[in-house]
């Protein structure tokens, strides 16, 4: 079966610019997760969602990050202004079930740096 | 707070021998643990699940094994492999749509 995909792959821009992340998940996965990894540590949920509706975004800074999922399949995050300290590399993951008792599977992420 | 540690060390094993990763948590119940392993410049890849009532599981090389008491689960790796070198993560998640949480990782080599 095709993966999880994501694109772009890296992404350097400028602080307080915008940018967005594009996530296509397995087929037939109802729950998509995205993941902020900070070089040398480990991936932090930021917000799950279950077919299209959002199940946890207690860790998303809203005031700069939304994200979507339209039709309850691809996902788009996006970050409005970037800050230094967003450098970090995105994950996108799905699953079949959103308990995680199969494990997720991931895409290969996107590197972004913000310079 | 509810903390997953793992040790942020760098683990160095002959190959052939065994090595065994620790993941330690506290101030966490967890329903079910899980183990990922992640190369440089990729995703986590799922390996094991281990539930809360279960002591050990295995899958071909690999075993794990969740201690609720101690808090704490042991990742191991018999005859390893310089191909088995990577990051290894835990995660666990304390039950239904609970959000999975990620330990640090802890880096193994492989030194053939």
């Amino acid at each position: 079966e095709a993966g999880v995909a994501q694109s772009p792959r890296y992404k350097i821009i400028e602080k307080r610019q915008s940018v967005a992340f594009w996530c296509n998940p397995i087929s037939g996965h109802a729950t998509l997760y995205w993941y902020q990894q900070i070089l040398g540590q480990g991936p932090k949920l930021l917000i799950q969602f279950q077919n299209n509706g959002v199940v946890d975004d207690s860790q998303l800074p809203k005031d700069r990050f939304s994200a979507e999922r339209l039709k309850g399949v691809d996902s788009t995050l996006k970050i409005q202004p970037a800050k230094l300290e967003d450098s970090a590399v995105y994950l996108c993951a799905s699953s079949p079930a959103g308990t995680g008792i199969y494990g997720y599977t991931f895409g290969s992420g996107t590197r972004l740096t913000v310079v | 707070s509810q903390k997953i540690e793992q040790n942020s060390e760098a683990l160095n094993i002959q190959e052939g021998k065994t090595a065994t990763l620790t993941c330690n948590y506290t101030n966490y119940s967890p329903a079910y643990l899980q183990w990922y392993r992640q190369d440089p410049g990729r995703g986590p890849v799922f390996l094991l699940l281990i539930r809360e009532n279960e002591k050990e599981k295995r899958k071909e090389r690999l075993k794990v094994t969740f201690d609720t008491t101690l808090k704490q689960s042991l990742f191991h790796i018999t005859a390893s492999q310089p191909a088995d070198s990577a990051t290894y993560l835990c995660a666990m998640n304390s039950g239904g749509y609970q959000k999975v949480t990620f330990g640090t990782g802890t880096k193994l080599q492989v030194i053939p």
